[in-house]
């Protein structure tokens, strides 16, 4: 089946610096991959719609410049977290929707800001 | 893409069969009912799909009523492993750009010895 691998699975920096997590298809191409962010007890929320060679779309609220998403190729996407400050710590999950449309997630990144 | 409402928490004891409720009621010709499950701290798991037959296979079986107004998620024999928080999400299927999958609060099944 399709697999996708996320990495870090977890990583502590300090507040003010950049966090990069990456998200790889490892079986399949993916066209278009999602990422999601994930607050203690709370479910999964949409930051993104990734989709390759074009820029990402973010949802309401979520803002770009600090979020930035690089889908350079079919089986990898980039979340960077910039400047991150403690309000971002959060559990961060990419999905990616395979060639016959279902959907595969990553194992997720805990990040901590301290 | 139809809302879908499920209780916040039940209980199964193991080796029981666990079901869990999902209302779909505004549910269209061609959306599909999907369930995954999310363990702690792991991203979501893909459990079963079906759009209006019921559904089996080596993981849960998928009970969808007539009407196809709700469905019900049934694991036979439930281990402490199945302890997770279980999605229902109500989608058209395809692989359209922007058709992510939108998560409401899902079920926390709590399997007990």
């Amino acid at each position: 089946g399709a697999v996708v691998s996320q990495h870090p699975s977890w990583v502590i920096c300090k507040s003010g610096t950049s966090v990069k997590i990456e998200c790889r298809s490892l079986d399949f191409q993916a066209t278009t991959m999602f990422w999601y962010r994930q607050f203690p007890k709370q479910s999964l929320m949409l930051m993104a719609t990734s989709n390759e060679g074009s820029k990402a779309t973010y949802e309401q609220g979520v803002e770009k410049d600090k979020f930035l998403i690089n889908h350079a190729s079919l089986t990898l996407s980039t979340l960077t977290v910039t400047s991150a400050h403690p309000e971002d710590s959060s559990f961060y999950i990419c999905s990616c929707l395979t060639g016959i449309g279902g959907y595969t997630f990553g194992s997720g990144t805990r990040l901590t800001v301290v | 893409d139809a809302k879908t409402t499920q209780p916040p928490s039940m209980d199964c004891a193991e080796g029981r069969a666990a079901n869990l409720p999902c209302n779909h009621s505004t549910i269209s010709g061609n959306e599909y009912v999907y369930w995954y499950r999310q363990i702690h701290s792991q991203g979501p798991q893909y459990i079963i799909h079906g759009l209006k037959n019921n559904e089996t296979n080596e993981m849960a079986s998928l009970i969808i009523t007539e009407d196809r107004k709700s469905s019900t998620l049934i694991l036979p024999h439930a281990t402490l492993r199945d302890t997770a928080v279980y999605y229902c999400i109500v989608r058209v299927a395809g692989g359209n750009a922007g058709n992510m999958l939108t998560f409401g609060g899902g079920t926390r099944l709590m399997v007990k010895p």
